[in-house]
């Protein structure tokens, strides 16, 4: 598709399961970015990646979230032994690589995880 | 230190009343770029303008118009003629060098309700 795409879009799941949220970047774009989008915290920043390179997890909120990208295209975050706190939309952009910080970062709808 | 500050929680206005919203950041690199994002109702966020931080030139597109003034580290949304389609979540966001490698620094969002 032209745009990013997020699913599922919306995931409940009970406390202590596992999630995995996957995102699929806009084709040519060689950076990917997960931020989440809490009522308390507003968005915040998750993790980078950027072609080949090791990934920048300094965003990820503890050692039960992490993501991979496969063939540098799609993504997977996944949150382990979920909390309440975990509940957010969580979203996924893509860039055109480059000089990372002026790129136009473009958006999927997200997905809504609901942990009960 | 990064931040982003959008004062105004919510704006409620009158179909073809003209609006601003306000954004105010903060930053130590001299290099970095401005962002501004519209989050309508179905979660998608939508670019609607980038500005780096060497051109202090306005730059209006049709009914929206930004206002960058860096002697006061602001960076203004102007709508005219507001339309009840532009309901929407607006965020402003910063990317700069000093930041993890081009993430987006949001604001908390200001909520504008277009009523007819």
């Amino acid at each position: 598709g032209a745009g990013v795409s997020q699913s599922p879009s919306n995931k409940v799941t009970e406390k202590g399961k596992d999630v995995e949220l996957r995102c699929d970047p806009i084709s040519g774009h060689t950076a990917l970015y997960w931020y989440r989008q809490s009522l308390g915290q507003g968005l915040e920043f998750l993790i980078y990646f950027q072609g080949n390179s090791a990934p920048d997890k300094s965003g990820l909120p503890s050692d039960r979230f992490s993501a991979e990208r496969t063939g540098g295209s799609v993504s997977t975050l996944t949150i382990q032994r979920t909390q309440q706190e975990d509940s957010a939309v969580y979203l996924c952009a893509s860039s055109l690589s480059g000089t990372v910080a002026k790129n136009i970062q473009y958006f999927g709808a997200g997905t809504r995880l609901s942990v009960l | 230190a990064q931040k982003v500050t959008q004062a105004q929680t919510e704006i409620s206005v009158v179909e073809k009343e003209d609006v601003t919203l306000d954004c105010v950041y903060e930053t130590r690199d001299t290099t970095y770029y401005l962002f501004w994002y519209k989050q309508p109702p179905s979660g998608e966020l939508v670019f609607l303008i980038r500005r780096n931080s060497f051109d202090e030139q306005n730059e209006i597109s049709g009914r929206y118009s930004w206002n960058f003034q860096k002697s006061t580290s602001s960076f203004n949304f102007t709508i005219t003629a507001s339309q009840v389609v532009d309901s929407a979540v607006y965020f402003c966001a910063l990317s700069d060098y000093g930041g993890s490698q081009g993430n987006l620094i949001f604001g908390k969002g200001t909520k504008l309700s277009v009523k007819p």
